[in-house]
């Protein structure tokens, strides 16, 4: 199945910068998700967005719907220690509602106290 | 407390063993998913299950299978003719119309 293109691949940043990745798909989606995964662990749902232009706010984190439905993009403010892992988006769309879930790679952010 | 719950953690199997990876819910999701992980890549999808005793292949099912007897639970066996079995294996559960999926903590599967 065809998986989204996700950027960077990974980013090294300083404490405090602002940091933005995106998700792009040569397909409509309906919805997109952002998840946060630390080592070892399960993916943590942090933002969803449900309709084409939706701007969505988590605390620090701003996730953003694109008009095209082909992308998404999530932003995160004045970064800290602990926001390093790996920000994994996530499409759904198409007919087959239940399995039709689609991933990016993921974006690893290492953040320099 | 709700959630999803994978045991164990870490599992180590030789080759050709067949081995079960169980994965739990209390949030009375009826949808319940199975996911591979592997290293720069995202998340590909092995089995999925809509309702009780019914379940659908994924994009790599080959090499694994499923069983969806309670609402709660759905367990995942990797099987000898999987051929490269080690990776992270994910559980997550979706409930109602909701598209947003939760997951397990993951269970490391290391196949020598």
């Amino acid at each position: 199945g065809q998986q989204l293109n996700q950027s960077p691949q990974s980013m090294f940043i300083q404490e405090g910068e602002d940091v933005s990745m995106n998700c792009t798909s040569s397909s409509i989606f309906n919805t997109w998700l952002w998840y946060k995964q630390e080592p070892g662990e399960g993916p943590v749902l942090l933002i969803a967005l449900y309709k084409a232009g939706e701007l969505t706010s988590n605390g620090r984190l701003t996730a953003q719907f694109g008009i095209t439905r082909k992308d998404s993009f999530l932003n995160i403010s004045a970064s800290i220690p602990s926001d390093v892992g790996i920000y994994f988006c996530a499409g759904q769309g198409g007919v087959r509602v239940n399995n039709d879930m689609r991933f990016g790679a993921g974006t690893r952010l290492t953040v320099k106290p | 407390d709700g959630g999803i719950t994978q045991s164990p953690k870490y599992l180590f199997r030789k080759e050709g063993q067949n081995v079960t990876l169980s994965c739990e819910q209390n949030l009375n999701h009826d949808a319940m998913y199975w996911y591979r992980q592997d290293p720069g890549q995202g998340l590909r999808l092995i089995y999925y299950s809509q309702i009780v005793n019914d379940f659908q292949k994924g994009d790599i099912a080959e090499g694994y299978s499923v069983s969806r007897e309670k609402k709660e639970s759905f367990p995942l066996t990797v099987t000898s003719a999987q051929k490269n079995p080690t990776a992270f294996y994910l559980c997550a559960s979706k409930g109602g119309t909701s598209y947003e999926q939760y997951f397990g903590p993951g269970t490391r599967l290391t196949v020598t």
